[in-house]
């Protein structure tokens, strides 16, 4: 499956700070997915996007869906050391299909 | 209440030995998931079971095979364990062609081959 290019690789903030990452594929994807992965966990989905230009926000997360369906971006605002974790884009062709996941980006949310 | 939930969590093992990790949803899924998870975080399509049916295969060696008893299970089963077989599995589901179809990932498998 084809990796999709997720950046940036890491962050470091401030507590406070608001944080925005990126994802491109040089092919359309129908679904973008934002999850977040704590240590020793899976990831868990934060938001998922339907629709080609669609924006949408789940608390302090906001994320869009490229209106060329090979693109999207997360947007976390004032962050929170529990924001700590990381972040993976990822995309899917056809319904029921597998994901195909970026290398994902690393958060880290100092006091 | 368990959405998907794996046993065992952690697994080491001697190499050559062969073993299993299973899978459960009781989210009334039909289209279940293995995926890898590689030491650099990298996430990658295993394979993926629909109402008990095999539909994706992805280049995975053939001692890897899972087995999908009904549509809330799937397992993987792993023969003559190898160095580089160690890694994170993950199980995930979804209701395929539902209204907004989304994958719903377990806690994980560590899978240490000594």
């Amino acid at each position: 499956g084809q990796q999709l290019n997720q950046s940036p690789q890491s962050m470091f903030i401030q507590e406070g700070e608001d944080v925005s990452m990126n994802c491109t594929s040089s092919s359309i994807f129908n679904t973008w997915l934002w999850y977040k992965q704590d240590p020793g966990e899976g990831p868990v989905l934060l938001i998922a996007l339907y629709k080609a230009g669609e924006l949408t926000s789940n608390g302090r997360l906001t994320a869009q869906f490229g209106t060329t369906r090979k693109d999207s971006f997360l947007n976390i605002s004032a962050s929170i050391p529990s924001d700590v974790g990381i972040y993976f884009c990822a995309g899917q062709k056809v319904p029921g299909y597998a994901l195909n996941f970026g290398k994902g980006t690393s958060l880290l949310v100092t006091p | 209440d368990t959405a998907v939930s794996q046993t065992p969590k952690y697994l080491v093992t001697q190499m050559g030995n062969d073993k299993s990790i299973k899978c459960e949803q009781n989210l009334g899924h039909d289209t279940m998931y293995w995926y890898k998870q590689d030491s650099k975080k990298f996430l990658k399509i295993m394979f993926s079971y629909n109402n008990k049916e095999l539909i994706i295969n992805e280049t995975v060696p053939n001692r890897f095979s899972p087995k999908s008893p009904d549509k809330a299970h799937l397992n993987l089963h792993i023969n003559s364990l190898e160095l580089g077989d160690s890694a994170v599995y993950f199980c995930a589901s979804t209701l395929y062609g539902g209204p907004q179809e989304t994958q719903y990932f377990g806690p994980g498998t560590r899978l240490l081959v000594l």
